[in-house]
């Protein structure tokens, strides 16, 4: 159980479109899910937590009117990057929250690998 | 920011023992030590999570020292397939902005055959 999926699993865009990722919890449903962005070689950053029903929150730096969030359902996140831009490509990574037995458990998607050209 | 400091890499037998330290000496009274990994071009896999007792699961073995400023993950038998970034994270348990799982560099394992 517990398993959370994105789509797609990769995407090439052109500069100055806009590409949008889901995020799915398949088996449960999860209030809070979080977007991270990781460039090569380097951790994972969060950009923003998004919870059911409310707007996201952005970590600072990270541009709210350029990643856009939309948390709709108890089952599904998504992202739009819009007006993507080579700076842009990077491997983005949804995460969803499982509150279960008292405890809060943060499960991953497999990511999603955006090249903007 | 981390708030878990990690040796940047390691080597380690297959067959034998990996033992990854962390320290996390600022750690709070209410915050848990979690271990996740992450395999190349993956999204992290969650490990173990524990307080102050020592846990274990199907994966791996946590270690927490008493003072609860360092601990240790142990996978007993490393294989090929656990050749990963391992990452230590502090994190409150429920609610709030302590929920949010911040990423340091994490201890990149190598699995030598």
């Amino acid at each position: 159980g517990a398993v959370v999926s994105q789509h797609p699993s990769w995407v090439i865009c052109k500069s100055g479109t806009s590409v949008k990722i889901e995020c799915r919890s398949l088996d449960f449903q999860a209030t809070t899910m979080f977007w991270y962005r990781q460039f090569p070689k380097q951790s994972l950053m969060l950009m923003a937590t998004s919870n059911e029903g409310s707007k996201a929150t952005y970590e600072q730096g990270v541009e709210k009117d350029k990643f856009l969030i939309n948390h709709a359902s108890l089952t599904l996140s998504t992202l739009t990057v819009t007006s993507a831009h080579p700076e842009d490509s990077s491997f983005y990574i949804c995460s969803a929250a499982l509150v279960r037995g008292g405890s809060y458990e943060q499960y991953f998607g497999p990511g999603t690998r955006l090249t903007v050209t | 920011d981390a708030k878990t400091t990690q040796p940047p890499s390691m080597d380690c037998a297959e067959g034998r023992a990996a033992n990854l330290p962390c320290n996390h000496s600022t750690i709070s009274g209410n915050e848990y030590v979690y271990w996740y990994r992450q395999i190349h071009s993956q999204g992290p896999q969650y490990i173990i999570h524990g307080l102050k007792n020592n846990e274990t699961n199907e994966m791996a073995s946590l270690i927490i020292t008493e003072d609860r400023k360092s601990s240790t993950l142990i996978l007993p038998h490393a294989t090929l397939r656990d050749t990963a970034v391992y990452y230590c994270i502090v994190r409150g348990l429920l609610g709030g902005a302590t929920n949010k799982l911040i990423f340091g560099t994490g201890t990149l394992l190598a699995v030598q055959p």
